[in-house]
């Protein structure tokens, strides 16, 4: 399967910091999405981002395909952006079709 | 759109009792996925499951755990006499094609006692 690894496993920031996740998977894939689980366990769906940037509020996420990493990028952080991030890949060919392989995430506390 | 929905929540057991957890996909989608995640562990994938048809189970347990689709109503994630070790979150997501993003339900916290 696809080895997927995300660093740091631990970030505490004060308000207003800004913090930079990185993910990185050992092969190519075509599916690549950034969750934020909540302290109440739900999963949020932040980005897909197979490739390229995207931006959505104080949050933003760039994928370079070709050099298997992808980062997340939070900005001016509230406390309510604690929980834990996961990056998961998922590839359209052979047997492993249709799954997502998961890291083991990141843990942001963000005091106030 | 209603999103993925799961339920129960939380869904408390005796060991050897069995455990239905439930899943609706998203209106439009017509590819089910389930995961597990373990106490201090990330997320694995169990199975991936077409209407009336299983895909992948290659990460589900041969024994005790089953899965379905079927035509009509939710998909069924089944686990015969829970042990200790089946504690866990079990998460549905779903997609209306495959490799496309998934979208994933609020999860049920399985308790065994």
């Amino acid at each position: 399967g696809i080895q997927v690894e995300q660093s740091p496993p631990d970030l505490i920031l004060q308000e207003g910091a800004n913090s930079t996740l990185r993910c990185n998977f050992s092969d190519s894939v075509n599916n690549l999405q950034w969750f934020h689980q909540n302290p109440w366990g739900q999963l949020i769906n932040l980005f897909y981002i197979p490739s390229g940037t995207k931006q959505n509020g104080r949050l933003s996420a760039t994928t370079v395909a070709t050099e298997r990493y992808s980062l997340l990028y939070i900005s001016s952080s509230q406390t309510t952006d604690s929980g834990v991030y996961f990056c998961a890949v998922g590839t359209d060919r052979g047997s492993t079709l249709g799954r997502l392989y998961f890291g083991r995430g990141t843990q942001l506390t963000v005091w106030p | 759109n209603a999103g993925v929905m799961q339920n129960p929540r939380h869904l408390v057991r005796r060991r050897g009792q069995e455990a239905r957890l439930r899943c609706s996909p998203m209106k439009g989608h017509s590819h089910v996925y389930w995961y597990r995640q373990l106490p201090e562990e990330g997320l694995k994938f169990m199975v991936y499951l077409q209407k009336e048809n299983i895909i992948d189970e290659s990460g589900m347990p041969k024994e005790r755990f089953s899965a379905e689709f079927p035509k009509e109503g939710p998909s069924i994630l089944r686990i015969q006499q829970v042990v200790r070790g089946d504690s866990a979150a079990y998460f549905c997501a779903s997609s209306p094609q495959g490799s496309q993003p998934q979208h994933f339900g609020d999860g049920t916290r399985l308790s065994i006692l």
